[in-house]
């Protein structure tokens, strides 16, 4: 059974700062995996969406990276701001056609200024 | 202004009642997909549909039904056999081809 772990559950950082989210799943045989990120008491926004062929994918101040055969992803922030300050949730989607998503529980984020 | 809407954004339930959430896109999505979270919890899935007039059992169904008669809509049925309803429900939809899912703002569900 798949299953996706985020660690730290938490992490606080002073503004600037970079900074590395991980993601870890115990079955390597994905289709993709997604990086969200979720504001309290709000719904879920895409930051991030990587094949299981790619090796990693880039948006603005965002990388994340997966290596597969480790079953391993990092999503890496840089120069940190205030507004990233939420729950970045990482999911992985099966192999098989016709599934949905399994989400780790997240990893909350602070960045104090 | 395309999008998903859910509706109600909060929910009261009473006991031995049935409560029906809204989720409705005009993306012109063929995937659907029901979510639940729970405090600290990641999300867990509850139904899906790939298709109007067709849709499967997540990992947590019992106690729940939907129904997809319209492409645009998805509803989802809390009926009183699930007896831990108070959660924040997600719904998402999807291209196939594309993957990447797409969330409405959720509708928190609360029991009086």
């Amino acid at each position: 059974k798949q299953e996706v772990t985020q660690i730290p559950a938490a992490l606080s950082v002073p503004e600037g700062e970079n900074l590395v989210l991980n993601c870890s799943f115990t079955d390597s045989a994905i289709y993709n995996l997604q990086w969200f990120r979720q504001d309290p008491g709000k719904g879920l926004t895409s930051l991030l969406l990587i094949q299981s062929s790619q090796r990693e994918q880039t948006s603005g101040r965002l990388n994340a990276s997966l290596d597969k055969s480790s079953g391993r992803s990092t999503l890496y922030i840089a120069a940190s701001q205030p507004g990233d300050s939420a729950t970045y949730l990482c999911a992985v989607r099966r192999s098989q056609a016709g599934t949905a998503l399994i989400f780790g529980k997240g990893t909350t984020l602070s960045v104090s200024s | 202004d395309g999008g998903i809407t859910q509706s109600p954004k909060y929910l009261f339930r009473k006991e031995g009642q049935n409560v029906t959430l809204s989720c409705e896109q005009n993306l012109n999505h063929d995937a659907m997909y029901w979510y639940r979270q729970d405090p600290g919890q990641g999300l867990r899935l509850i139904y899906y549909s790939q298709i109007v007039n067709d849709f499967q059992k997540g990992d947590i169904a019992e106690g729940y039904s939907v129904s997809r008669e319209k492409k645009e809509s998805f509803p989802l049925t809390v009926t009183s056999a699930q007896k831990n309803p108070t959660a924040f429900y997600l719904c998402a939809s999807s291209m196939q081809e594309q993957e990447t899912q797409y969330f409405g703002p959720g509708t928190r569900l609360l029991v009086l």
